[in-house]
């Protein structure tokens, strides 16, 4: 099936860092979604964005949806220990379905 | 609100048996439900849109007389995996969807299988 593509894999950083990670698309999408999945669990939504260019924050995190409708990134300030997990960006091209398209996932990991 | 849940949330079989996982919506009406498979390290790959009073619409490479889905409410979606093979094995997460301005899909926390 159809991935996104979603970098870095995987980040390995200390306590108090920022935290950069970007999903990218050859199709684009209307809506652009951040999920945070915890092992063993279903993913919990973090950010919606709605419209192109679009820059939305929620706490510390910030997300914002690309211009070209192809792209969009996710940054987490201030890391804390219970950032870590499994980080998704999922796309939606809306019309007669809203099935999502997730990325190849971002693991994070904080050490205290 | 908006919370979904998932039963069993872990399953073991023997091969060659059937298992069925319960969707359900318990605070709002799902008229579509997805279904989805996560593989050890891999993403979320969708398998299938579960609409109410209608049938399943599979995704490629999905076989729909392996993976049966019945919508049979508002609130509840089931998937069985017919005649469960090892390589069924795996992670089965479902959503609902809500309808608002925005029709937000809420996961479930997902069941896991596994066939011996």
């Amino acid at each position: 099936g159809q991935q996104l593509n979603q970098s870095p894999q995987s980040m390995f950083i200390q306590e108090g860092e920022d935290v950069s990670m970007n999903c990218t698309s050859s199709s684009i999408f209307n809506t652009w979604l951040w999920y945070k999945q915890d092992p063993g669990e279903g993913p919990v939504l973090l950010i919606a964005l709605y419209k192109a260019g679009e820059l939305t924050s929620n706490g510390r995190l910030t997300a914002q949806f690309g211009i070209t409708r192809k792209d969009s990134f996710l940054n987490i300030s201030a890391s804390i220990p219970s950032d870590v997990g499994i980080y998704f960006c999922a796309g939606q091209s809306g019309g007669a379905t809203n099935k999502l398209i997730f990325g190849t996932g971002t693991l994070l990991a904080v050490q205290p | 609100g908006a919370v979904v849940s998932q039963h069993p949330s872990w399953v073991i079989c023997k091969s060659g048996t059937s298992v069925k996982i319960e969707c359900r919506s318990l605070d709002f009406q799902a008229t579509t439900m997805f279904w989805y498979r996560q593989f050890p390290k891999q993403s979320l790959m969708l398998m299938a849109t579960s609409n109410e009073g209608s049938k399943a619409t599979y995704e490629q490479g999905v076989e729909k007389d392996k993976f049966l889905i019945n919508h049979a409410s508002l609130t509840l979606s089931t998937l069985t995996v017919t005649s469960a093979h090892p390589e069924d094995s795996s992670f089965y997460i479902c959503s609902a969807e809500r309808l608002a301005a925005y029709n937000e899909q809420f996961f479930g926390p997902g069941t896991r299988l596994t066939v011996l």
